[in-house]
């Protein structure tokens, strides 16, 4: 069976320090990830994709993912965060056989102090 | 990204009455469309998912007779609380997209509240 783990349910963090949201999922087919940003009371946002090619993949406001097969990873960094990056971080897995249903992981709490 | 709506975002009912909640993909056609309930400090849930002019597929242990979806075109589907009770009090956020390889775009959620 397919899952998805966050290993980190909170991290909280200064501001302008670095970031590492990690996630490791497990599958025995081939995978597309998304992560996702989750403000209070609100929706989920995409934050970055990563469906082939560079296994690098960055957004707009300085976050990115690397995919590493071997490892089945697709950990989230930044290497300075902002106040406002403060929010909850969803990592998901797509299967290509599942109609664009994706499985989520348990999310983590980041939590950016001045 | 597309944008998703969902109406209304807030609503609080007694009782055993039913409550609709609107989903609409308003710049894209969606193939799918998917049903989550999110409690506080948790994941989403997926309680279903919804394939225009089709019946939606229910996940294990969600009653399909107390979550009604209806997915009337590309653009709208709809699910009702069906004679809600407090334990239906949470989170309940749509998504839509566009098929497999494609990410999810979500809406703003709607905050269900049953006294």
């Amino acid at each position: 069976a397919q899952s998805v783990t966050q290993l980190d349910s909170q991290v909280p963090v200064f501001e302008e320090a670095p970031v590492e949201l990690r996630c490791n999922y497990s599958s025995s087919v081939s995978v597309y990830l998304f992560w996702y940003v989750q403000y209070p009371n609100q929706g989920l946002q995409l934050l970055l994709k990563y469906l082939s090619g560079s296994t690098l993949v960055e957004s707009i406001n300085g976050f990115e993912a690397e995919f590493n097969k071997s490892q089945t990873s697709f950990h989230l960094r930044k290497p300075s965060v902002h106040i406002s990056d403060t929010a909850e971080y969803f990592c998901a897995v797509g299967l290509y056989n599942q109609g664009g249903k994706l499985i989520f992981g348990q999310g983590t709490e980041l939590s950016v102090k001045p | 990204g597309a944008v998703v709506s969902q109406h209304p975002s807030r609503v609080i009912c007694k009782s055993g009455t039913s409550v609709k909640i609107e989903c609409r993909s308003l710049d894209f056609q969606a193939t799918t469309m998917f049903w989550y309930r999110q409690f506080p400090k948790q994941s989403l849930m997926l309680m279903a998912t919804s394939n225009e002019g089709s019946k939606a597929t229910y996940e294990q242990g969600v009653e399909k007779d107390k979550f009604l979806i209806n997915h009337a075109s590309l653009t709208l589907s709809t699910l009702t609380v069906t004679s809600a009770h407090p334990e239906d009090s949470s989170f309940y956020i749509c998504s839509a997209a566009g098929g497999s390889g494609e990410p999810q775009f979500f809406g703003p959620g709607t905050r269900l509240t049953v006294l």
